[in-house]
C-alpha cells in the first residue's frame, strides 16, 4: 500500500526550529517529488515548497525563502521539511503529498501524509 | 504566482441535491486544474485531476470541467459523506496555489 507517514506533533517556542518528516512506503520516494502544504487552524491550504528526492532540487514559495528547507534521506525513503525562526502564526498543521504525473503529463497531489500538527507557543 | 478563487466561500444543501462549485484562475492554466475534498481532521483526499479526470476510487456523481480559466465541479445526487470542504489546485505552474476553498453543509 502506497503511504507517506509523517512524524508527530510538535511544540516549540517563538525562534525555534521544527523538522518534520515523511516516510514513504510503498514505493521509492526517488520515483517522485514531494510537495509541501499547511494548514492553520481554521485556514486553507497553503503551498511551501517542492523538492525532488532523486536530484534533491528543491523550490520555495517567496513566503518561506530562507525560513525553509527541504532535504531527503533516500536510504530510508524519507524526506524532511525544517522551518526556521518559528513564529505564532507558523502554527499549523503540515502535510507532505507526492506528486503524481500521469502518461498526459498531468499531476496532482495523489498520496498524503496525515499531518503534522506544530505548535509554536512561548 | 497565479491567484485561484473559489465561489461560493460556503453552501448549504441537502441529501440528495445537485451543487456545482466554481475556480477561477488569474491566468489560463489550460486543464492544469485539480480538486480535494477535506474533511475536519484529515488530509485532503484528490477528488479530481485534468480538470475533469476522477481519481481512483471517487464516485461517478463529481464531476469536472472547465480549461483556461474556468472551471467548475459539480457533485449530483449529494449523499451525507460528501459535506465537507472543497478546493482547487492548479497544477500548471509553482507555486502550486489552491483555492481558498468551499465549505459545503448540511441545510
Amino acid at each position: 500500500q502506497v503511504q507517506l507517514a509523517q512524524s508527530g506533533a510538535e511544540v516549540k517556542k517563538p525562534g525555534a526550529s521544527v523538522k518534520v518528516s515523511c516516510k514513504a512506503s510503498g514505493y521509492t520516494v526517488t520515483s517522485s517529488d514531494i510537495h509541501w502544504v499547511r494548514q492553520a487552524p481554521g485556514q486553507g491550504l497553503e503551498w511551501m515548497g517542492w523538492m525532488n528526492p532523486n536530484g534533491g532540487h528543491t523550490g520555495y514559495a517567496q513566503k518561506f525563502q530562507g525560513r525553509v528547507t527541504m532535504t531527503r534521506n533516500t536510504s530510508i525513503n524519507t524526506a524532511y521539511m525544517e522551518l526556521s525562526s518559528l513564529r505564532s502564526e507558523d502554527s499549523a498543521v503540515y502535510y507532505c503529498a507526492r506528486d503524481y504525473y500521469d502518461s498526459r503529463g498531468h499531476n496532482s497531489f495523489d498520496i498524503w501524509g496525515q499531518g503534522t500538527m506544530v505548535t509554536v507557543s512561548s | 504566482d497565479i491567484q485561484m478563487t473559489q465561489s461560493p466561500s460556503s453552501l448549504s444543501a441537502s441529501i440528495g441535491d445537485r451543487v456545482t462549485i466554481t475556480c477561477r484562475a488569474s491566468q489560463s492554466i489550460g486543464n492544469y486544474l485539480n480538486w480535494y475534498q477535506q474533511k475536519p481532521g484529515r488530509a485532503p483526499k484528490p477528488l479530481i485531476y485534468a480538470a475533469s479526470t476522477l481519481q481512483s476510487g471517487v464516485p461517478s456523481r463529481f464531476s469536472g470541467s472547465g480549461s483556461g480559466t474556468d472551471f467548475t465541479l459539480t457533485i449530483t445526487s449529494l449523499q451525507p459523506e460528501d459535506f465537507a470542504t472543497y478546493y482547487c489546485q492548479q497544477s500548471y505552474i509553482i507555486p502550486r496555489t489552491f483555492g481558498q476553498g468551499t465549505k459545503l453543509d448540511i441545510k
